[in-house]
């Protein structure tokens, strides 16, 4: 079975600012992959970055980050320069290998708001 | 064209109304997914279309029905709803089958309230 799990409910950040968001996870799975979604108001899910288990480097786009830490199962996200439209609610997700996306398994999410 | 369109956003049905929820991929994507958001609570996986097959989540009430008729377009329909039922309905695609594992693609959802 897996598990996500995101302690913070909610975060502030200042504008331009970093911040860090934490997600461990628990699978039982030799091989999986972790996601970051984030859902501003509007609703919809936009996916932000991707890393695997076996991914040797830390996963980068942009102005996002993933802190992969394997032995301590954690994944967390860092956004760097916060901008105002990073305000919204931020998923951590993770799928095994094998197996359909069925098998996702998504965290209770962070709110995180950007203060100008 | 965004990659995944969700219709109606809002809803708000009667118990007794019969209403179908509808999403289109244009990705070329081969599995779409129903989840249920509801406030404070992780994504709940409803039903699964993936390579032709169903796949669907044992506790979810026979009064949500989902349809595919083809890997494109994928139906929620609603009958005789309970108050509870209300959240946000998102709909999802990936591709699956590829040998690595991929993200899913997600439309702006439907509020569905029921009163």
């Amino acid at each position: 079975a897996q598990k996500i799990t995101q302690t913070q409910p909610g975060m502030f950040v200042q504008e331009k600012e970093a911040v860090t968001l934490d997600c461990t996870y628990d699978t039982s799975d030799p091989s999986y992959g972790l996601f970051w979604y984030k859902q501003p108001s509007s609703g919809e899910m936009i996916f932000l970055i991707y890393q695997g288990s076996y991914d040797q480097q830390n996963a980068t786009e942009g102005r996002y980050s993933l802190n992969f830490q394997k032995a301590r199962k954690s994944a967390n996200l860092v956004i760097s320069a916060s901008q105002l439209g990073d305000s919204a609610m931020y998923f951590c997700a993770m799928r095994p290998h094998s197996g359909g996306y069925q098998k996702v398994t998504f965290g209770t999410g962070t709110k995180l708001q950007v203060i100008p | 064209e965004t990659g995944v369109t969700q219709t109606p956003r809002h809803l708000v049905m009667g118990m007794t109304n019969k209403k179908s929820l509808k999403c289109e991929q244009h990705l070329g994507h081969n599995a779409m997914y129903w989840y249920k958001q509801s406030a404070k609570k992780p994504l709940e996986l409803m039903f699964v279309y993936s390579l032709e097959e169903r796949v669907e989540n044992n506790s979810v009430p026979s009064r949500f029905s989902p349809e595919c008729p083809n890997s494109s377009h994928l139906f929620l329909h609603l009958h005789t709803l309970q108050p509870e039922d209300s959240a946000l309905y998102l709909c999802a695609s990936s591709q699956e089958g590829t040998g690595r594992t991929t993200e899913a693609f997600f439309g702006q959802g439907t509020r569905l309230t029921v009163v």
